[in-house]
């Protein structure tokens, strides 16, 4: 069975700085995807950035880029420039793409503070 | 509207209840998921569907819990003999065959 661990419950950064949200993962399937998923508070999740475990080149997507070492099973966010609308919950989730359980597997969750 | 709607946005029940949710998925995905988040947590996977198949069903989904998707379009999950233990919100989500699945707003479960 897969398995995320996110080992931070909380973060704060102040606004304008950098922070990074840290994921692992567990699981003996080759080909998967990785995702990174925010939740405002009292809104919808919403797809931050998407990593395909078969390319090397980590995704970017404006201020979010990842760090995806697939040796080490471990995929983290960073978020550049911080703004107060990046205050949310983080989910870090996994999908196999081939032969296993099209389902997200996600973490527990990073609460993040952007402090003004 | 194109994204993925969920009906009711809030529901209070007692305890021994039935309840009802219904999501309504972006027109053209194919897959359609729910799962269901407590406070703090991370959201946990009930079922999915492909079309009108419901291919896997957690074992969290106890006898209780069921959902079907006719004519593979909306869904439905009912909760029969609602317990407290099943206060949480019930989320929707729904997807084509890439992985990225967009989600809906939820369906918050108080049971009394």
């Amino acid at each position: 069975a897969q398995t995320v661990t996110q080992s931070q419950p909380e973060m704060s950064v102040q606004e304008a700085e950098t922070v990074t949200l840290s994921c692992t993962y567990d699981t003996s399937e080759n080909n998967y995807y990785l995702f990174w998923y925010k939740q405002p508070p009292s809104r919808q999740m919403i797809l931050v950035i998407r990593q395909e475990a078969y390319k090397q080149q980590n995704a970017t997507e404006n201020r979010f880029s990842v760090n995806f070492q697939k040796a080490a099973k471990s995929f983290s966010l960073k978020i550049s420039d911080s703004q107060l609308g990046d205050t949310a919950m983080y989910f870090c989730a996994f999908m196999p793409t081939w032969g296993g359980s099209e389902k997200l597997v996600f973490g527990k969750g990073t609460k993040l503070t952007v402090n003004p | 509207d194109t994204g993925v709607s969920q009906d009711p946005r809030h529901k209070i029940t007692k305890r021994g209840q039935n309840v009802t949710f219904r999501c309504d998925p972006i027109s053209e995905h194919n897959r359609l998921y729910w799962y269901r988040q407590t406070l703090g947590q991370g959201p946990e996977f009930l079922t999915y569907f492909q079309n009108e198949a419901q291919l896997e069903k957690s074992r969290l989904l106890s006898d209780r819990f069921s959902a079907e998707r006719p004519k593979g379009s909306f869904s439905t999950l009912e909760i029969q003999r609602t317990e407290q233990g099943d206060s949480a919100m019930y989320l929707c989500a729904s997807s084509q065959s890439n992985g990225e699945l967009f989600f809906g707003e939820g369906s918050r479960l108080t049971v009394l």
